[in-house]
């Protein structure tokens, strides 16, 4: 069975404060991972899709690394804001389909003012 | 914008009548969409893959009869809970696969069934 697990469950940070938290997947048979942002009441949002052992993506404050022999990808972001509270899902695709995703139980971010 | 939209957002329902929610991709056209459903403190699930003009392919675990997908058209799938029991309260939501490499999937805003 495939799993996909996230920590922590939940995080409480200030803002201004760098942060980061994990996603572990299986490492055999690896395709690609996801990370989506979650804001409460909107859609998730695609952060990255990441395929490369040692790759590296960055999106403004927010980067995430891959390392695929090990199973885990780090997602960092620097200087939280306000704006960044949601719940951060990485997901693993599975099934030799590129599109059917298991999901994490995601990280739940809080950066207080 | 959003690229996914969702309807209804919630719906309350009487146990035993039958709920439809709509999935419709905004200014793409979608051959694939995904229905995923999320329990209370657990990761969203894949419950069925719709596939235009064909027959939806579902999860092993859930029904297809009782939870019918019809996608009709090549930006609007839906989602049928028929016969609602307590049970089925959870959270649906729906995404469809866009960009060259479909690998980036979008998201609706998800619906949130309660069955009385």
């Amino acid at each position: 069975i495939l799993n996909v697990e996230q920590s922590p469950q939940s995080l409480h940070v200030q803002e201004g404060d760098s942060t980061n938290f994990t996603c572990s997947f299986p490492s055999s048979n690896f395709y690609a991972l996801h990370w989506y942002r979650w804001e409460t009441a909107k859609s998730p949002e695609a952060l990255f899709v990441m395929t490369l052992n040692g790759d590296e993506k960055k999106k403004g404050r927010i980067s995430a690394t891959l390392n695929t022999k090990e199973g885990y990808s780090y997602l960092y972001i620097k200087g939280s804001q306000p704006e960044d509270s949601a719940t951060y899902l990485c997901a693993f695709p599975y099934g030799g389909a590129t599109n059917k995703l298991i999901f994490g139980t995601g990280t739940l971010l809080a950066v207080q003012p | 914008g959003a690229v996914v939209s969702q309807h209804p957002s919630w719906v309350i329902c009487k146990s035993g009548t039958s709920v439809k929610i709509e999935c419709r991709s905004l200014d793409f056209q979608a051959t694939t969409m995904f229905w995923y459903r999320q329990f209370p403190k657990q990761s969203l699930m894949l419950m069925a893959t719709s596939n235009e003009g064909s027959k939806a392919t579902y999860e092993q675990g859930v029904e297809k009869d009782k939870f019918l997908i019809n996608h009709a058209s090549l930006t609007l799938s839906t989602l049928t809970v028929t016969s609602a029991h307590p049970e089925d309260s959870s959270f649906y939501i729906c995404s469809a696969p866009r960009g060259r490499a479909q690998e980036t999937q979008y998201f609706g805003p998800g619906t949130r069934l309660l069955v009385l």
